[in-house]
Order: structure tokens, then C-alpha cells, then sequence
């Protein structure tokens, strides 16, 4: 099956820091989605990003689909930004809309 | 509903006990997934519904997990038995699109503990 792979896969910032996030894949996907998942638990839906560009505030997203990966980027950060960001991909029969997620990048931001 | 709801937020279960979680979805979604996440882990797919039928159980771990949408709506995953290994967060998700991928709004989840 596809591979999702996610780095790093923790990191650290001083609030106000930039940072870029990577997801590489191993195959042909259908598309992507990046989420945040708070402390809580909660999933929160950050982009649906097939390929191109996406901004919104102070992240964005870039995914180049022929080179199989997508960049999440972080300006400053905040500490409300801390949690594990997950890069998840449509893949295989459209059916399905099986999602599959890497492993996460768990940011922690400090004051 | 204005978001995915799930219920209950946590569950205790002794060892061979059943349990049954909901999953309330957007209004009007037509699709609806089952996850499991692990501590640490991504979560991982279980199932998925198109209105009330079942088009793919292959993450189903074992035949003790059964799902159901009987009216296109509300959904019960149902995990009979419960083992230590079930321990997990449960989450719901759906979308409005079907047959091609569509962007996949996520509940809070049911975390389980199995005692």
C-alpha cells in the first residue's frame, strides 16, 4: 500500500518562529488534506489541497502532486499553534475515499 | 447539525463488555467514515458508508466491530467483547461528496478505554 511520511516528526519553535512541515508520498493520490489535531483531540481541517497553493492567515500549503509530496508553512507561530499536524491522502478507488494519514509532526510552540 | 457529533465523549469498559458509539453527521453529508486512532498514532480507516450502505468494512480489525447507518443518517459502530487492544479514540468523519474524494469534516471523537 501507499506510504505517508510525515517530518519531521516533532519540532519545537519560539513563538513568532516560521516553520515548514513535509509529507511525502509514495504513490498516485486522488488528494490531500492537512489537519491539526488540538490538544483535545479534535481533527481540525487546515486545507483540501489536490495540488498548488493554498493560504490562509498565517499558514499555507503547497502540494506538488507529480513530485508526490505537500508543504504545510507555519509564520509566526503561536502558541495556540501547538499539537500534532496530520497530512492525510486519498488513494485507490474513489468509493472508498479511504483517507490515510502519516504518522504527524507534533509541534509544541513556546511563549 | 453545524459540526459532526459523537457520542459518548469517553467510554470505561471492563473486558468483554459491548459498546456502542454515535456519530451524528453534518446535515445532508451522504458519506460517512469510521476511524480508529491509536495513542501517538494517525488514525487509521475502519469503514465507510455511502447513505445507509456499507461500501467498504476492509479496516474492520475483527468481526467483534460491526457498523451501521440504517437511515442514511446517524451512525452506531458497535464493538462486541471488548478486548485491552480496542482501547483507542473512535473518530467519525463525513463529507458531502460521493464517488469522488471530498474533504472529510472530523467529530471529537469517542475515546474507549477497556479495562
Amino acid at each position: 500500500g501507499i506510504q505517508v511520511e510525515q517530518s519531521p516528526p516533532d519540532l519545537i519553535l519560539q513563538e513568532g518562529a516560521n516553520s515548514t512541515l513535509r509529507c511525502n508520498f509514495s504513490d498516485s493520490v486522488n488528494n490531500l488534506q492537512w489537519f491539526h489535531q488540538n490538544p483535545w483531540g479534535q481533527l481540525i481541517n487546515l486545507f483540501y489541497i489536490p495540488s498548488g497553493t493554498k493560504q490562509n492567515g498565517r499558514l499555507s500549503a503547497t502540494t506538488v502532486a507529480t513530485e508526490r509530496y505537500s508543504l504545510l508553512y507555519i509564520s509566526s507561530s503561536q502558541t495556540t499553534d501547538s499539537g500534532v499536524y496530520f497530512c492525510a491522502v486519498y488513494y485507490g478507488s474513489s468509493n472508498t475515499g479511504k483517507l490515510i494519514f502519516g504518522q504527524g509532526t507534533t509541534l509544541q510552540v513556546k511563549p | 447539525g453545524a459540526g459532526v457529533s459523537q457520542s459518548p465523549r469517553y467510554k470505561v469498559a471492563k473486558r468483554g463488555q459491548d459498546v456502542a458509539l454515535r456519530c451524528d453527521p453534518i446535515s445532508g453529508h451522504v458519506s460517512l467514515f469510521w476511524y480508529q486512532q491509536a495513542l501517538g498514532q494517525g488514525p487509521e480507516f475502519l469503514t465507510y458508508f455511502q447513505n445507509e450502505a456499507q461500501l467498504d468494512k476492509s479496516g474492520l480489525p475483527s468481526d467483534r466491530f460491526f457498523a451501521e447507518r440504517p437511515e442514511g443518517s446517524v451512525s452506531t459502530l458497535k464493538i462486541q467483547r471488548t478486548q485491552q487492544e480496542d482501547s483507542a479514540v473512535y473518530l467519525c468523519a463525513s463529507s458531502s461528496l460521493t464517488g469522488v474524494p471530498g474533504e472529510l469534516f472530523f467529530g471529537e471523537g469517542s475515546r474507549l478505554t477497556v479495562l
